[in-house]
């Protein structure tokens, strides 16, 4: 079956340092992947994704590259705010197998200190 | 206008009683789903939808019921709630799941 490892938390940072949360896959078909974030007290939005293999999905100064050869898909960050304090899961989904039931990973939380 | 909207946000009920949590979707999407947030942050798959057709439904307490009176709707009944059922009850929609979900704000269910 399908499944999504990522990086252990809590991750603390402070302001302006770079980040990478770590993410690997495994999965039987051809999977989109994404990151999601969630803020505190809200649901989780769709940050980036990518549907093919080699494919970078970007937003809000955040990127991740879709490697097929080491199944993952790392969230990076040049250098990251305050605001950027969340919980973030990475996800796949197939839209050919499991109904197109996303799987998630367990959630990584970072806090971004001044 | 929201997206995907869920009602009540937060819910505080005694063991034992009967709840329903409301989501509508003014996306257009075909699919809709029910996910439980624990208090670890883990997400996990309940039941979903397609143009009102269950497809997915996990291993879930028959106490929970989904309803779908229609595509832009998906209603989640509990009966005889318990104190293990307090955690966030999500509800997304994706029109293909490739290219991902949009969730509603959250259902908080405290049972005490």
């Amino acid at each position: 079956g399908n499944s999504v490892t990522q990086m252990e938390g809590p991750v603390t940072l402070s302001e302006e340092a770079f980040l990478t949360i770590n993410c690997t896959y495994t999965a039987t078909g051809y999977p989109s992947l994404f990151w999601y974030v969630q803020y505190p007290g809200e649901g989780l939005q769709l940050l980036l994704k990518a549907t093919k293999a080699d494919d970078k999905g970007s937003n809000k100064g955040f990127e991740a590259t879709y490697r097929k050869e080491t199944t993952s898909f790392h969230l990076e960050k040049g250098s990251v705010q305050v605001s950027d304090s969340a919980v973030y899961f990475c996800a796949l989904s197939d839209f050919n197998t499991n109904a197109g039931k996303s799987t998630f990973g367990d959630g990584t939380t970072l806090t971004v200190k001044p | 206008d929201t997206a995907v909207s869920q009602t009540p946000k937060y819910l505080v009920t005694q063991m034992g009683n009967d709840k329903s949590i409301k989501c509508e979707q003014n996306l257009g999407h075909d699919t809709m789903y029910w996910y439980k947030q624990d208090s670890k942050k883990f997400l996990k798959i309940m039941f979903s939808y397609n143009n009102k057709e269950l497809i997915i439904n996990e291993t879930v307490p028959n106490r929970f019921s989904p309803k779908s009176p229609d595509k832009a709707h998906l209603n989640l009944h509990i009966n005889s709630l318990e104190l293990g059922d307090s955690a966030v009850y999500f509800c997304a929609s994706s029109q293909v799941s490739n290219y991902g979900y949009t969730f509603g704000s959250g259902t908080r269910l405290t049972v005490v």
